[in-house]
């Protein structure tokens, strides 16, 4: 079964640190995509990124950047220069087919990760 | 552009009530439609998803029910609350297939 592994419960880091944020998958299927979500303390999610299992060339977006090694089963996502406004909780997620849907798939979360940024 | 609402905010509900909580999605049509729950200071929980009208799956077994009686609301319904239900309750849409989920703000119930 699919299956999401964020094994970091909680990480306090300084203001201007570098953090990364692990996530592990397991899946069967030969196709499948992998998501990150923010959610700040307001609560709503937010989209992060999206990356097809095809596609393992790192992706960086301003202070965000990702790392994806289909080797490792690992979609690890690192904060440069973290700051206080990244504090939030980070799920990774893995999207999984539905059998007999008409081409639905389903998000199987990752249980999060909570980042603290200290000033 | 496309827009999630998603009410009440917050919710303070009695053992034993109804609820009854509501989400539309704006600007798309036949989106997929996502019930999602977060106990405190856990993961999501799926526990309904709709890829159509009045065509709903639930993901476990529990005290709420789903209805979509329209192409873009979505309904998650209780007869009687419990207090396991207290929760964050997150409604979601998404284009067909491996489509990012985009979420409402959220309801935070509190069962008492």
């Amino acid at each position: 079964a699919q299956k999401v592994t964020q094994a970091q419960t909680e990480i306090s880091v300084v203001e201007k640190e570098d953090v990364t944020l692990d996530c592990v998958y397991e899946t069967r299927d030969t196709t499948y995509y992998l998501f990150w979500y923010k959610q700040p303390p307001s609560g709503e999610l937010v989209f992060l990124i999206r990356r097809n299992s095809f596609d393992e060339q790192n992706e960086i977006s301003g202070r965000y950047s990702w790392n994806f090694q289909k080797s490792t089963s690992s979609f690890n996502f690192t904060i440069t220069a973290s700051q206080v406004v990244d504090s939030a909780v980070y799920f990774c997620a893995l999207s999984e087919a539905v059998k007999n849907s008409g081409g639905y798939n389903k998000l199987i979360f990752g249980a999060g990760t909570r980042l603290a940024v200290h000033p | 552009s496309q827009t999630i609402h998603q009410w009440p905010a917050t919710l303070v509900q009695p053992v034993g009530s109804p609820l009854s909580l509501e989400c539309t999605v704006e600007g798309t049509s036949n989106p997929n439609l996502y019930w999602y729950r977060q106990a405190a200071g856990r993961g999501l929980q799926l526990l309904f998803y709709s890829i159509g009208i009045d065509q709903i799956s639930s993901e476990v077994p529990q005290n709420l029910s789903a209805s979509r009686p329209q192409d873009r609301q979505f309904i998650l319904s209780s007869k009687k609350l419990l207090l396991s239900d207290s929760g964050f309750y997150l409604c979601a849409w998404s284009d067909r297939g491996n489509s990012p989920l985009h979420f409402g703000n959220g309801t935070r119930l509190t069962v008492t």
